[in-house]
């Protein structure tokens, strides 16, 4: 099956730096890159998402980067501001109907 | 977006009672749920995978008989912790995945914190 690594665990950064987080991917059939952000005691969030088809998508501050080949993606999240302070979770798909989640960052912004 | 309901979103039961905790796609249909586990500042553990009609697929290590989930409907699972332990003391959460109109995108319930007394 499909196994998701996710780096670095825990990451700070003082505000208004960027965030960069990786995860790598097993299963090249997987063709769904979500990633989702979780405050604490609530649900994930969805921010962003990537298809294989596309080699990058941005959102205002965030963007996410797939590189197939290599087998991984990455959320670049820039001008980093304290309520970006979550754990972000990245995930691989292929049918829609089982996701693959990494370990999680705890991100905290530094004022 | 779409909109994954879940209730209750806190419990707290005694020892050996049963809690069941409800996950409902409110604008979408789901034929498939998802039902999850997480400890404090750790991840996602995927318990089991609900599909509509038919049985859950349950993940290596998690009792089906302990952890029964039902999904009758194309908006309603359901997951019922039969006689609950301190350990089964966890925050749960549902998850449903819309492949309609999103496209196989991926929506979180609201999660239900278990604390079995």
């Amino acid at each position: 099956g499909e196994n998701v690594e996710q780096h670095p665990s825990t990451l700070s950064v003082q505000e208004g730096d960027s965030a960069v987080i990786k995860c790598t991917y097993s299963d090249s059939a997987s063709n769904y890159f979500p990633w989702y952000k979780q405050e604490l005691g609530k649900r994930p969030q969805l921010i962003i998402d990537i298809r294989s088809n596309v080699g990058e998508k941005k959102d205002q501050r965030i963007a996410v980067t797939l590189n197939k080949t290599a087998k991984h993606f990455s959320l670049h999240i820039t001008e980093t501001q304290p309520e970006d302070s979550a754990v972000y979770f990245c995930a691989a798909s292929t049918t829609g109907n089982q996701f693959y989640f990494g370990t999680g960052t705890s991100l905290t912004v530094i004022p | 977006g779409a909109v994954v309901s879940q209730h209750p979103s806190w419990v707290i039961c005694k020892s050996g009672t049963s809690v069941k905790i409800e996950c409902r796609s409110l604008d979408f249909q789901a034929t498939t749920m998802f039902w999850y586990r997480q400890f404090p500042k750790q991840s996602l553990m995927l318990m089991a995978t609900s599909n509509e009609g038919s049985k859950a697929t349950y993940e290596q290590g998690v009792e089906k008989d302990k952890f029964l989930i039902n999904h009758a409907s194309l908006t309603l699972s359901t997951l019922t912790v039969t006689s609950a332990h301190p350990e089964d003391s966890s925050f749960y959460i549902c998850s449903a995945s819309d492949t309609g109109r999103l496209g196989e995108k991926l929506f979180f319930g609201s999660g239900t914190q278990l604390s079995v007394l």
